[in-house]
C-alpha cells in the first residue's frame, strides 16, 4: 500500500522565521511529488517534482526531492502571516492515472 | 476559464437519504477524480476516471458511486447516506500529473 507520511503535522512560527516541512513515502513505481497549499478551501499547487536534486524555487518558497532516500523538503523563507495554511505532499505512482496518495498535511501557522 | 467547478458547495442531508455531487472541467482534461478530506486524514481518493465512460475504485470507495457519461462531468452518488461521510469533497482533474481542484463541497449527515 503506498504511503506519504509529512511532518511536523502542526508548525507554529513567528513571522521572518525559516520553516522545512518535511515528507517521506513508500510507494510503488514513483512518477512523482507534489506539494499543493490548502487555506480555506481547495488545494492550490505549489511544485511537482521528478528528479532527485534539482531545487524548485517560487519567491520565498523551494522544494527539493530525494529519490535515494525517499523524501522531499519544503522550505519557506522569511515566513509571512499570509504563508499560514495546510502544506499537503502527494505522491504519484502506478500507472500515472490512479490518482495522488496525499499525506495528512503540516498545519502551519504563523504568528505576528 | 471556470477550472473545476462543484456543486452544491453545502448540503445538509438526512441518514439514508441519496444524493449526487457533479464536478464539471472545462479543460478537456482526461483523468477526473473524487476525493474525501477528513480532519487528521488528509485526503483520500474515493473514485476516478481515466476518460469518459470510465470509473475505477480508489482508496475509500464503499458507499459512493460513480459516473462519467461526458468527459467534462464526473458524477459522486451517495445511495444511502451515513453519518460517517460526513466529509468535505473535493473534485479534481488532470491530463498528466498537475492536478486542478474544485472548491470542495462541505456534506454533513445527521
Amino acid at each position: 500500500e503506498d504511503k506519504v507520511v509529512q511532518s511536523p503535522l502542526s508548525l507554529v512560527v513567528h513571522e521572518g522565521d525559516t520553516v522545512t516541512l518535511n515528507c517521506s513515502y513508500e510507494v510503488t513505481n514513483f512518477r512523482s511529488l507534489l506539494w499543493y497549499k490548502q487555506e480555506k478551501k481547495a488545494p492550490t499547487f505549489l511544485f511537482m517534482l521528478t528528479s532527485s536534486g534539482i531545487e524548485k524555487k517560487s519567491g520565498r518558497l523551494s522544494s527539493i526531492l530525494d529519490k535515494k532516500e525517499l523524501f522531499s523538503i519544503l522550505n519557506i523563507t522569511a515566513t509571512q502571516t499570509g504563508d499560514s495554511a495546510v502544506y499537503l505532499c502527494a505522491v504519484e505512482a502506478g500507472g500515472g492515472a490512479d490518482g495522488l496518495t496525499f499525506g495528512k498535511g503540516t498545519h502551519l501557522i504563523i504568528q505576528p | 476559464n471556470a477550472g473545476v467547478t462543484q456543486t452544491p458547495k453545502f448540503r445538509v442531508l438526512k441518514t439514508g437519504q441519496s444524493m449526487t455531487l457533479l464536478c464539471a472541467q472545462d479543460m478537456n482534461h482526461e483523468y477526473m477524480y473524487w476525493y474525501r478530506q477528513d480532519p487528521g486524514m488528509g485526503l483520500r481518493l474515493i473514485h476516478y476516471s481515466v476518460g469518459e465512460g470510465t470509473t475505477a475504485k480508489g482508496e475509500v470507495p464503499d458507499g459512493y458511486n460513480v459516473s462519467r457519461l461526458k468527459k467534462q462531468n464526473f458524477l459522486l452518488g451517495l445511495e444511502s447516506a451515513a453519518p460517517s461521510q460526513t466529509s468535505v469533497y473535493f473534485c479534481a482533474s488532470s491530463q498528466s500529473t498537475e492536478a486542478f481542484f474544485g472548491q470542495g463541497t462541505r456534506l454533513t449527515v445527521v
